[in-house]
């Protein structure tokens, strides 16, 4: 079975901080990860994405991730948080040999402080 | 371009009732996923079309659950009999999905439905 854990539902940082949302998964085959990010009434939008190329993945609005297979983690990272980033993040994990279905974690609250 | 559509955004029903929700995929794009969103959840994996056929339909819950793609494009998730516990966001997902290969999703903004 596969799975990812976010650790933390909500975290809260200031605005110009590190963000650091923290993603663990479970797969026993080389996985495919991503990050979404959830706007409130909003639909699931691609962050980033990790296929087993370069382990470090730069993303949208400033995000990065690094695929790390000997902590099996997939972090989202920003060096310096805007007030715009304040939203719900989700990590999903998928792999070719079981369809293509993803699985995602139960999300991540991201709350900017002015 | 065009996105993923669902409608209605929005659907209450009542306990018993029978409803079908829509998804228009982005155009060309093969792969077709429904997830449904619990309050506080994550997306959780319903079904899977590639092309008109349910490719894997392991993530359907019981047997109220159905959804069809009949021209491999629109897709329509029915339940019938509703309950309660129903009450959820019915998110629709398409990907221009290469065979052995694993491709972006691209999510609609979701069906919110209630159940009285």
């Amino acid at each position: 079975a596969q799975s990812v854990t976010q650790l933390g539902s909500h975290v809260s940082v200031s605005e110009g901080a590190l963000v650091l949302l923290r993603c663990n998964y479970s797969s026993s085959v080389p996985p495919y990860l991503f990050w979404y990010v959830q706007y409130p009434n909003q639909g699931l939008q691609l962050l980033l994405k990790y296929t087993s190329a370069a382990t470090l993945v730069k993303g949208i609005n400033g995000f990065e991730a690094e695929f790390k297979k000997s902590e099996t983690s997939f972090h989202l990272t920003k060096p310096s948080a805007h007030m715009s980033d304040a939203a719900e993040y989700f990590c999903a994990v998928s792999r070719s040999n079981t369809g293509n279905q993803f699985y995602f974690g139960t999300g991540t609250s991201l709350t900017v402080i002015p | 371009g065009a996105g993923v559509s669902q409608t209605p955004s929005n659907k209450v029903t009542e306990k018993g009732k029978y409803v079908e929700l829509r998804c228009d995929p982005i155009s060309g794009h093969t792969a077709l996923y429904w997830y449904r969103q619990s309050l506080g959840q994550g997306p959780e994996f319903l079904i899977y079309f590639q092309g008109t056929g349910a490719a894997d339909d392991s993530g359907l819950p019981n047997d109220r659950f159905f959804a069809v793609r009949p021209e491999g494009s629109v897709s329509t998730l029915k339940i019938q009999r509703t309950e309660r516990g129903d009450s959820a966001v019915y998110l629709c997902a398409s990907s221009a999905q290469l065979a052995g290969g694993i491709d972006t999703q691209y999510f609609g903004p979701g069906t919110r439905l209630t159940v009285l």
